[in-house]
């Protein structure tokens, strides 16, 4: 099945802009979606279709995807965006239709 | 407002079946193009897709958990319920359902999840 890769961690100072990768093959053909999940709670989508902001997603979060790569990026990080994301590509023509990355945990220093 | 809740066991021994119910409200389980998948996530580990049920009963399974798991949906009672046979300790995390949205390839509702612990 489709495998997407992500780093574990990526750190940044507030005010700084993070950027988290989710590495498959091709995917850039492929829409990406993009989940926040704080402690204790249930994923968030926060990009969809690879850059499109569902209603309530603060404009500092974005998406792009392209070649093998795609990527998630939080402008102007907050403490408040320290969380995991993860990534997600559906295949429909797939035994696996839904694959999730494994996870990157974004610390705000 | 779409709002899903997960409800079922939260401690099931090894070798037991787990019965988990997803309760749907603010949309039909057979409103054309709609979804619901299930998805679980080990503690301090990566989300894992399950399952998912289409309006239409058309169903999907991961590949690695296919022959334990059966995924249907009680249309009057607008519920999605997912079972899983022969539980083992591995098989401890908390287990979401999301609503899938028409003609959507992604999860944009997920219930609060429900952690389910296996041990003896």
């Amino acid at each position: 099945s489709y495998v997407l890769t992500q780093p574990p961690s990526v750190s940044v100072a507030p005010g700084e802009t993070a950027r988290i990768t989710c590495v498959g093959d091709n995917i850039g053909i492929k829409s990406v979606h993009w989940y926040q999940q704080k402690p204790g709670q249930a994923p968030v989508l926060v990009i969809c279709y690879d850059t499109d902001r569902p209603s309530g997603i603060p404009e500092r979060f974005s998406g792009s995807n392209s070649g093998n790569t795609a990527t998630l990026t939080i402008s102007r990080v907050e403490a408040g965006d320290e969380a995991d994301y993860s990534c997600q590509v559906w295949d429909s023509n797939s035994d696996h239709p839904v694959v999730f990355g494994g996870g990157t945990k974004l610390t705000v220093l | 407002q779409i709002t899903l809740k997960e409800s079922g066991p939260t401690l099931v021994k090894p070798t037991q079946t787990l019965t988990l119910t997803c309760s749907l409200s603010g949309f039909s389980v057979s409103t054309s193009g709609v979804g619901v998948g299930w998805i679980r996530q080990p503690p301090g580990k990566a989300l894992e897709w399950l399952a998912l049920i289409y309006w239409d009963d058309d169903k999907r399974y991961s590949p690695s958990l296919k022959s334990r798991l059966t995924i249907t949906k009680d249309t009057y009672r607008n519920q999605v319920v997912l079972t899983m046979t022969n539980m083992d300790p591995v098989d401890t995390a908390t287990y979401y359902c999301a609503h899938r949205p028409l003609d959507g390839y992604l999860f944009d509702y997920w219930g609060q999840g429900t952690l389910v612990t296996v041990s003896s």
